[in-house]
């Protein structure tokens, strides 16, 4: 089983509505990290989540962390066409001396029109 | 500001013969590098990791080389691809640890192999 499980594995929304993917681990998330990928394309930074409870926003994405540090929600307010793509959210789940960051397997997101 | 690039962007090349990928960095220093490979599906596998020159620390045992000879140049390399090289590589860079700075992606190599 993967040590980040992300659901749902794909997600299809009219535009307008409001989404919601999800990161989890068995794990302690010490550093949590959430990326949108275009098919094809190199993965574009959003947002880092690093305190339990920590919740942060960027224009119409929401970023959140549990206070157990082991589940991170991303919310979608209004989607757009221009959300489309996929998400995938990463961590430093063993606090280790180098720097390793485990990925999820990514949930990938259409917005119909 | 800091920019990665990374090339070619997509690069078809015959079972058994040798590869060359490269990745460098702008705009800071010291960074730390990876390279990534994306298989369909799945989430990124990370299979080279280097905090500095001539230091290379591979996660996964494979086919496949990396090498730091500046400061802000990666390379991937091999001698003999195999089919199951076939992928997308991703290039990546950091400051800091995992835990409190992220990571920083290239727009990544399509490797086919026939």
């Amino acid at each position: 089983s993967q040590e980040l499980e992300q659901s749902p594995q794909s997600l299809i929304v009219q535009e307008g509505k409001n989404l919601t993917i999800n990161c989890t681990s068995s794990k302690t998330l010490y550093g949590l990290y959430w990326y949108k990928q275009k098919y094809g394309e190199g993965l574009i930074f959003l947002m880092m989540l690093q305190k339990g409870g920590e919740e942060k926003s960027h224009e119409k994405i929401t970023a959140k962390l549990d206070e157990k540090k082991q589940q991170s929600s991303l919310h979608i307010t209004a989607s757009q066409p221009s959300h489309a793509g996929i998400y995938l959210c990463g961590a430093d789940i063993m606090k280790t001396s180098y720097d390793k960051v485990i990925f999820g397997p990514g949930t990938s997101l259409s917005v119909i029109p | 500001s800091q920019t990665i690039h990374q090339w070619p962007a997509t690069l078809v090349q015959p079972v058994g013969s040798p590869l060359s990928l490269e990745c460098t960095v702008e705009g800071t220093s010291n960074p730390n590098l990876y390279w990534y490979r994306q298989a369909a599906g799945r989430g990124l596998q990370l299979l080279f990791y280097s905090v500095g020159i001539g230091q290379i620390s591979s996660e996964v045992p494979q086919n496949l080389s990396a090498s730091r000879p500046q400061d802000r140049q990666f390379i991937l390399s091999s001698k003999k691809l195999l089919l199951s090289d076939s992928g997308f590589y991703l290039c990546a860079w950091s400051l800091g640890t995992a835990s409190n700075q992220p990571q920083h992606f290239g727009d990544g190599t399509r490797l086919s192999i026939l």
